[in-house]
């Protein structure tokens, strides 16, 4: 089947502008994650959407970034004027999930959106 | 979640095999051991994951210390579609649903 499917894959904008960022699940997962990743480093968690509970904003560097998941279904990162430190790729995954079997939860990864802020 | 200790790089020759280890002396109980891998410009895939028995699938092996403060993830047979860089993390199953993703293992397969 299909899997986690994110764009633009590529996006270039001017400081001071927003942006936004699409990701498509994996149909039926019910967890959904962004994660950013700039050039040479290791992921940071962003965000964390688990069915209609309220989601886990505990990795937003700022209140420039938000995020919206309508149900299990799509999901959009927007960035507001945006700044060139927040040049990276941007990486969503899904998985199907959570209680008790957290532990053995597989994430499936989009793969990403490279934004640059000129 | 806990944390990892992972060597920032190794090499390997092509068709050879590879151990890449991980130490996790902190590890709770009730963590698993999972791995995970980046390919040049992709997004992280999954690779394996255990808590104390040594596990195989097609992908890899994954050996588990028997005190479990370390394990090892084996590619039997290395290709050149290997050279990623892989990613060993601790899980359980009272933390939060994100991936702790650290600064890995890049690989390097010679021809």
């Amino acid at each position: 089947g299909a899997g986690v499917s994110q764009s633009p894959s590529n996006k270039v904008t001017e400081k001071g502008k927003d942006v936004e960022l699409r990701c498509d699940p994996i149909s039926g997962h019910t967890a959904l994650y962004w994660y950013r990743q700039r050039l040479g480093q290791g992921l940071e968690f962003l965000i964390y959407f688990q069915g209609n509970s309220a989601p886990d904003k505990s990795g937003l560097p700022s209140d420039r970034f938000s995020a919206e998941r309508t149900g299990e279904s799509v999901s959009t990162l927007t960035i507001q004027r945006t700044q060139q430190e927040d040049s990276a790729v941007y990486l969503c995954a899904s998985s199907s999930g959570t209680g008790i079997k957290l532990a053995k939860n597989i994430q499936y990864f989009g793969a990403g959106t490279r934004l640059s802020v000129l | 979640d806990a944390k990892t200790t992972q060597p920032n790089s190794m090499e390997s020759n092509e068709e050879e095999p590879v151990h890449l280890p991980c130490n996790h002396s902190t590890i709770s109980g009730t963590d698993y051991i999972h791995w995970y891998r980046q390919l040049p410009s992709q997004g992280p895939e999954y690779v394996i994951h255990g808590l104390t028995s040594n596990v195989n699938n097609r992908m890899a092996s994954l050996a588990i210390a028997e005190d479990r403060k370390s394990s090892t993830l084996i590619l039997h047979r290395a290709t050149l579609r290997d050279a990623a860089v892989y990613y060993c993390i601790l899980r359980d199953n009272f933390g939060n649903e994100k991936l702790t993703f650290g600064t890995g293992t890049r690989l390097t397969i010679i021809p």
